[in-house]
């Protein structure tokens, strides 16, 4: 089993959709976990952190839920620039474990 | 400006003749490491650095070394090459915020 999983999507939402990613992790040590973006071909981006007590950043939310061992993402209001693909991502020690990623695609 | 730059940017190669992908960052970050991506797989760790001198094996490192003499550079070599090394590979670095800096990434192609 992968230590983080997400499914790989394509979500394909209209603009001004909300969507929503999981991701799931098996190990209950880890203290930090990311969400990343990488356009294609290019380097993966912090996106932003995750906290137990969930955090909000403009459209974006992200939520942790230890008792699950689950994060998610929520996009409101898509653009046509949230097209990308999103990396669910946990820390081990200085050590990232990155998920394979999710592909979201926001048509107009 | 913050920068982790990775030379070459694209390479095709063939088998068994060796190279090296150079990364530097101007941060001063003591954390560098060297990931691979391939397509179903996400980024798997290959080697990482602690600090000069200091380095540990990733999840992957099999055909792969690697150095850090000086803080600022710490190159991937490959001694021989082999198709499966094909891949789309990403220097990192940490910082105090514990927030890492990818470089642009580098895309091998071993035939």
């Amino acid at each position: 089993r992968k230590e983080v999983e997400q499914d790989p999507g394509p979500f394909n939402v209209p603009e001004g959709a909300t969507v929503a990613f999981n991701c799931t992790y098996s190990n209950s040590a880890s203290q930090s976990f990311f969400w990343y973006r990488q356009d294609c071909r290019k380097e993966p981006k912090l996106l932003m952190s995750v906290y137990s007590s969930g955090n909000e950043d403009g459209r974006f939310t992200a939520q942790l839920n230890r008792a699950s061992q689950y994060i998610s993402l929520l996009i409101r209001d898509s653009k046509l620039s949230d097209s990308a693909t999103y990396l669910c991502v946990m820390d081990s020690s200085y050590k990232l474990i990155f998920g394979s990623g999710t592909r979201l695609l926001v048509r107009p | 400006e913050a920068q982790v730059t990775q030379n070459p940017r694209y390479l095709i190669t063939v088998t068994g003749k060796k190279l090296t992908v150079t990364c530097s960052q101007n941060m001063n970050h003591e954390y560098m490491s060297w990931y691979r991506q391939d397509p179903g797989l996400g980024l798997r760790q290959i080697y990482y650095s602690m600090n000069v001198e200091v380095t540990d094996k990733g999840d992957v490192p099999e055909g792969y070394k690697v150095s850090r003499k000086e803080k600022r550079n710490f190159p991937l070599i490959l001694e021989s090459p082999s198709p499966n090394q094909t891949s789309l590979y990403f220097c990192a670095t940490f910082s105090a915020s514990y927030e890492q800096y990818f470089g642009p990434g580098t895309r091998l192609t071993v035939t």
